[in-house]
Order: structure tokens, then C-alpha cells, then sequence
């Protein structure tokens, strides 16, 4: 079954710190470029950040700039979000997702279930 | 604000035919493909249309895409209680070098 696990969401404060990851079953990992998703409490799906097949090309929105980092292990199958400087705006459902082989950027095919993470004192 | 303008809400009754508008900009609807999510809360999005009008394997006919200049649109016909959901627009823009999401749809079945 092709599967994507968030894990790695929790609670830390202001200006803290956190690693994300998403591990991919089911599929060849590594022929697949990646995104992640977030959805704020209330608010609507707001794409964070794009990474290549192979890691070697990155896209971020303009929110996350300069603090978030995305990356991937081929090897392990998984992906990451390194999220710093976090305020209490980032709080949100972080979502990894598949882009769609053959599809655009925001065509986004298999969804993980998302990993809760909370900013707050 | 959205660079992607939807309506909040729209509504209709079982067996209705509903549309759901997508208006951007020639930096993102104008010069790329138009995708659409369904997203029912505490689930994962899904993804009902790609490249414009291209449904996944799976979706129902009763959901179409297309797109015109800068705007989009979703149909669904032959409304059905559990289209219920929020729906999104998203696509690639060329000047904020990202995807970008509408602000998203409330659907409600009367």
C-alpha cells in the first residue's frame, strides 16, 4: 500500500526549534518529488515547501523562507522538515505529500495523515 | 489574503449541478495547470483534478475541471450528501516561485 507516516509534531515555544519527518512505504521514494502542506487551525491548505527527486532543488514560500529547511534520505525513504525560529503562526497540521508523477508542482496524488505541531509558551 | 481568490461557500441540493470559481493571474492560472483538492476535516486532502481537467484514478465523473485565461472552475454534478467538504484550487506561480492555494470552498448540501 502506498503510505506516507508523519511523525516528529509536538509542542515548543516561541523561537524553538523542531524536525519533522514523513517516512514513504508502498512506492519508489526516490523517483518522486515531495512537498509540505500545512493547515493552521481554522484556516485554509498553505504550501510550505517543495523538494526535487533527488534533493538537489528547493522551493519554499515566502512565510518559511530562511527558517524551514526541507531535505530528504533516499536511502531511509523519508523526508523532513527542519522548522525554526517558530511563532505562534506556524502552528498547523504539517502534511507531506507526493507530487504527482508526470503532474505540476501543485498536483499533489498521495497525502500523509499530517503531524500536529504547536507553538506556544 | 490568497493570491487565489475562491468564494467562501457555496451550496446546493442532492442531485444539483454546483460550480466552484478560481480567479488568479497571469503569473500563476494564466501560464500553468489548475489542480483541485477536497479536503474533509481531520482527513488527508484529496486530489480531484490535475492539469486543469484530468481526473486520478478513482475520482467520479461527476467531478470536472477547466480553466480559462487567469480563472478556473470546479464542477460537481449530481450532488451527493458526502461531497460535503472544502475544496481548494492550487497551482504553480511563476513569481513567487511556489505553489500557491486558494483560499478554499466551504460546499454545503442542503
Amino acid at each position: 500500500e502506498v503510505q506516507l507516516l508523519e511523525s516528529g509534531g509536538g509542542l515548543v515555544q516561541p523561537g524553538g526549534s523542531l524536525r519533522v519527518s514523513c517516512e514513504a512505504s508502498g512506492f519508489t521514494f526516490s523517483t518522486y518529488a515531495m512537498s509540505w502542506v500545512r493547515q493552521a487551525p481554522g484556516k485554509g491548505l498553505e504550501w510550505v515547501s517543495g523538494i526535487s527527486r533527488s534533493g538537489g532543488s528547493t522551493h519554499y514560500a515566502d512565510s518559511v523562507k530562511g527558517r524551514f529547511t526541507i531535505s530528504r534520505d533516499n536511502s531511509k525513504n523519508t523526508l523532513y522538515l527542519q522548522v525554526n525560529i517558530l511563532t505562534a503562526e506556524d502552528t498547523a497540521i504539517y502534511y507531506c505529500a507526493r507530487r504527482l508523477a508526470g503532474g505540476s508542482y501543485g498536483a499533489l496524488d498521495i497525502w500523509g495523515q499530517g503531524t500536529m505541531v504547536t507553538v506556544s509558551s | 489574503q490568497s493570491v487565489l481568490t475562491q468564494p467562501p461557500s457555496a451550496s446546493g441540493t442532492p442531485g444539483q449541478r454546483v460550480t466552484i470559481s478560481c480567479s488568479g493571474s497571469s503569473s500563476n492560472i494564466g501560464s500553468n495547470t489548475v489542480n483541485w483538492y477536497q479536503h474533509l476535516p481531520g482527513t488527508a486532502p484529496k486530489l480531484l483534478i490535475y492539469s486543469n481537467n484530468q481526473p486520478p484514478s478513482g475520482v467520479p465523473d461527476r467531478f470536472s475541471g477547466s480553466k480559462s485565461d487567469t480563472s478556473a472552475s470546479l464542477a460537481i454534478s449530481g450532488l451527493q450528501s458526502e461531497d460535503e467538504a472544502d475544496y481548494y484550487c492550487a497551482v504553480w506561480d511563476d513569481s513567487l516561485n511556489g505553489v500557491v492555494f486558494g483560499g478554499g470552498t466551504k460546499l454545503t448540501v442542503l
